[in-house]
């Protein structure tokens, strides 16, 4: 079946601009995380979402940096003016529930580029 | 001290090599361990996954875990080409909110044919 769906694949902007990166998870999948991969710094988890319960917060940088789930599904992670720092590989990853073997499924993550 | 530490490599070994690839973590609430897998441009992929102290085996891989010195490993018999990739150790708590992964930085490993 379909894996985790990423988009856009690349995107570049220019510092001080907005961008919104998009993730369908796998259908069925009630937890959805947001992580960033930057060079050499391995993957910082910025937000959780489990089912109807308020998400976890606590990984998001700065207030630049906002997510929503909307319908218990689609997510969407903005950053609001951009800065040349947030140039990083964003991947999102769901799984079926929260529980230690239900595995985590990534996308393949949407490459931002800040000039 | 970060919360997980990696060997930052690059590891370039023979084909048929035994990789051993290691983490260690200053955590003790941790008693989940994953390692994931990630090919160039592509996203993590689940490997293998341990909970609690103890071996797990899955066909050339095998993951250990030692709680008692906040250590696992990953080894890797006879080592192809394709196993040439990025791999990341990553940990948790437990469930619900305490689910989220604690990641190393990875290795990236490159067996030579």
């Amino acid at each position: 079946g379909a894996g985790v769906s990423q988009s856009p694949s690349n995107k570049v902007t220019e510092k001080g601009k907005d961008v919104e990166l998009r993730c369908d998870p796998i259908s069925g999948h009630t937890a959805l995380y947001w992580y960033r991969q930057s060079l050499g710094q391995g993957l910082e988890f910025l937000i959780y979402f489990q089912g109807n319960s308020a998400p976890d917060k606590s990984g998001l940088p700065s207030d630049r940096f906002s997510a929503e789930r909307t319908g218990g599904s689609v997510s969407t992670l903005t950053i609001q003016r951009t800065q040349q720092e947030d140039s990083a590989v964003y991947l999102c990853a769901s799984r079926y529930d929260s529980s230690y073997n239900s595995p985590l499924h990534f996308g393949n993550g949407t490459r931002l580029t800040v000039t | 001290q970060k919360e997980v530490e990696q060997d930052p490599g690059p590891l370039s070994v023979p084909e048929g090599a035994i990789v051993s690839l290691n983490c260690t973590y200053s955590n003790s609430a941790f008693q989940y361990f994953m390692w994931y897998r990630q090919y160039s441009r592509k996203g993590p992929e689940l490997l293998m996954y341990t909970y609690s102290s103890g071996n797990k085996e899955d066909g050339r891989f095998t993951a250990q875990v030692d709680k008692s010195s906040k250590y696992i490993s990953l080894f890797i018999r006879d080592s192809q080409p394709s196993d040439s990739a990025t791999y990341l150790c990553a940990m948790s708590a437990g469930r619900g909110a305490n689910s989220k992964l604690t990641f190393g930085k990875g290795i990236t490993l490159s067996v030579r044919p």
